[in-house]
């Protein structure tokens, strides 16, 4: 059974920085690309990151360029997102997703989503 | 970018009714077109890729159609657990978009 666990998140101060991570187990990790998908309040869903199956190709929307850093360990089937310099508009649900196949960006398994919050 | 809009915003459908999702992308992303439901609280779940394939696991009663950048999800008939917020996403070209989605509610 594939599963996605999701860790991290919680309360920051603007400008401040934290650190998701999402454990993946069930599948062979290391084949597929991940990604990190969020949904702030009232809003719908926004790519925000991905990473290549390898860890050597990395996406990143506009809005978090520059200050958003994904990663994986597959050696820990794990895929982290580093968020520094945060803002009030990143809080958000972040959910970690699981590319269906190889080549195609489009996402068959999720996790449970984690809160992020951005406030003074 | 390209931009994916969803029509209505909101759909009031009876349990057991059907429900039509309209999708439409501001340019072509062929038929590289998905389809998720969103039920509060819950992880999205994808149902339609390649615009018309059903995910494994998803009942018979979703059918997705289209192709270019008019793209169409049908629920047959509607059952309680479907009520939910549905959103399409292009995966033809970078970046990744999804639309606003749409809320289906009960009516």
């Amino acid at each position: 059974e594939v599963q996605l666990l999701q860790s991290g998140g919680g309360l920051v101060q603007p400008g401040g920085s934290l650190r998701l991570s999402c454990t993946a187990s069930g599948f062979t990790f290391s084949t597929y690309i991940m990604s990190w998908v969020r949904q702030a309040p009232g809003k719908g869903l926004e790519r925000v990151s991905g990473i290549s199956a390898s860890g050597d190709t990395t996406y990143y929307a506009d809005s978090v360029k520059g200050r958003f850093t994904i990663s994986r360990d597959n050696s820990k089937n794990t895929v982290y997102l580093q968020m520094d310099s945060l803002r009030a508009e990143d809080t958000a649900i972040y959910y970690c997703a699981k590319a269906a196949v190889a080549d195609k960006h489009y996402y068959d398994y999720w996790g449970q989503g984690t809160l992020v919050t951005v406030s003074s | 970018e390209i931009m994916m809009t969803h029509s209505p915003a909101t759909l009031s459908v009876s349990p057991g009714e059907r429900a039509t999702l309209s999708c439409r992308a501001s340019q072509s992303v062929s038929g590289n077109l998905a389809w998720y439901q969103h039920r509060p609280g819950q992880a999205p779940r994808l149902l339609i890729y390649g615009a018309s394939t059903r995910a494994a696991g998803i009942p018979a009663r979703f059918s997705g159609s289209g192709s270019g950048t008019e793209f169409t999800l049908t629920i047959s008939s509607l059952q309680s657990e479907d009520f939910a917020v549905y959103y399409c996403q292009q995966y033809n070209n970078w970046p990744l978009t999804f639309g606003g989605g749409t809320k289906v509610e009960i009516k």
